[in-house]
């Protein structure tokens, strides 16, 4: 899985709480993603990191907060889980051209499963 | 945004046949393809990948090839075998960190 590690890697948790994954990478590569995988949607991305403290967007990312204080860490935060946000989420990194664009070619984590209950 | 579909969502073949899985997208700016397998349990893992300016691209069994006027692109995997079994997800890139992927295709390789 390409030095990519998530945490935990199940989690139950109840409707309302706070609950933060993390992604951490030993490839020193300059871009994170966070996406969640639903039956029917594929993958889909919350949010994207393209250096320390530098986080944008992705296209569900009603609910997600995300920070990177560290190359090597990315943390996801659900502020107050929903029923909705069950999901298995999936970190991936990517490398930074020497014009600090992203190549295109992203690696995966493993996975966290999330159940809401 | 960009759309992309993915069929079919499941495939059976022998072992030793041929699969085909196909992707349309709807953005003709897309211009990166990769395709991704999944085992039960575990993070998807790219298996080949193609760019808009290359129409056909090979790897051992495993073969992209790309229709941009249609927009579509396809994964064509020969001599199937049993480890073959896995999801498979196709997605587009209009912009490097952004992909929009496909819906997956469940493929089963029957020894």
């Amino acid at each position: 899985d390409a030095g990519i590690t998530q945490s935990p890697r199940h989690k139950v948790t109840e409707t309302g709480t706070p609950v933060t994954l993390r992604c951490h990478q030993t490839e020193n590569h300059r871009y994170m993603y966070w996406y969640r995988q639903d039956p029917g949607h594929g993958l889909r991305l919350i949010h994207y990191s393209y250096g320390v403290k530098d986080t944008d967007k992705g296209e569900v990312s009603d609910g997600y907060s995300v920070s990177r204080s560290k190359t090597e860490d990315f943390l996801l935060t659900l502020e107050s889980a929903t029923s909705s946000q069950t999901s298995v989420y999936f970190c991936a990194i990517s490398e930074a051209t020497l014009a600090r664009r992203s190549t295109d070619t992203q690696y995966f984590g493993p996975g966290t499963r999330l159940t809401v209950l | 945004g960009e759309n992309v579909e993915q069929h079919p969502s499941t495939l059976s073949v022998q072992e030793g046949d041929s699969a085909v899985i196909k992707c349309t997208y709807s953005d003709s700016a897309s211009n990166y393809f990769p395709w991704y397998k999944q085992e039960l349990g575990k993070g998807p893992q790219l298996i080949i990948d193609i760019r808009s300016n290359v129409g056909e691209k090979k790897d051992q069994r495993i073969a992209v090839t790309l229709n941009k006027t249609a927009k579509h692109f396809s994964l064509h995997i020969t001599e199937t075998q049993p480890e073959d079994s896995a999801v498979y997800f196709c997605a587009a890139s209009i912009f490097s960190n952004q992909f929009y992927f496909g819906t997956g295709t469940s493929l089963t390789v029957i020894p």
